[in-house]
């Protein structure tokens, strides 16, 4: 069964120091989302991709958090520096369509920052 | 703007019961989409149904049914005699169709089913 494919599961990282996530959509999906996901609470928005373009950045930090996805396939969702607020679970996600169709997720990348 | 509720953010019952978890959405739109996801422990978010606003047929899945009703904003899921593997936290998610599949998720029900 085809699946998003996300690393690493877990990271601990520094404050100030760089870390980055990579996310392999479902194969076809033109639409990839990142989302954060702070304990306790529903997942949010951080940017989202239709193809190798932006769409919605719009919630994404944008002085410490940058995201690409070059040829419209995986993508890399980067944060320098970290810092404790940080601190979450950040998970991938896909779609065929926008909207209409369901988004599938990965596992998440469960992030620490100490 | 957007907003989804899930006014229950625990709920405990013993195996073989029944369990409604509720959600109540906001929007001025008139197309949109209603999903359930379930998170068990281990993360990942699992597709569970999609409704568009324009169908409010009520929907069954073995165990599972959904309540769809736009006078009053809601979306009800139900799990008929719950069993322990559908203790997870569920989320109640919209989305409005001009946003691009951006999902506003509610804050989560976490339902412990025991023994």
């Amino acid at each position: 069964e085809a699946e998003v494919a996300q690393s690493p599961r877990y990271k601990i990282t520094e404050k100030s120091q760089a870390v980055a996530f990579w996310c392999d959509p479902i194969s076809g999906h033109a639409t990839l989302y990142w989302y954060r996901q702070i304990l306790g609470q529903g997942p949010e928005l951080l940017v989202q991709f239709q193809d190798e373009s932006v769409v919605d950045d719009s919630q994404l930090p944008k002085d410490r958090f940058s995201a690409e996805r070059l040829k419209g396939v995986d993508s890399t969702l980067k944060i320098q520096p970290a810092e404790l607020g940080d601190s979450a679970m950040y998970l991938c996600a896909s779609s065929l369509g926008q909207g209409d169709t369901e988004a599938f997720f990965g596992q998440g990348t469960r992030l620490t920052v100490v | 703007a957007q907003k989804v509720t899930q006014a229950q953010t625990e709920i405990s019952v013993v195996e073989k019961e029944d369990v409604t978890l509720d959600c109540v959405y906001e929007t001025r739109d008139t197309t949109y989409y209603l999903f359930w996801y379930k998170q068990p422990p281990s993360g990942e978010l699992v597709f569970l149904i999609r409704r568009n606003s324009f169908d409010e047929q009520n929907e069954i899945s073995g165990r599972y049914s959904w309540n769809f009703q736009k006078s009053t904003s809601s979306f009800n899921f139900t799990i008929t005699a719950s069993q322990v593997v559908d203790s997870a936290v569920y989320f109640c998610a919209l989305s409005v169709w001009n946003q691009g599949g951006k999902l506003i998720f509610g804050q989560g029900t976490e339902l412990s089913v025991k023994p």
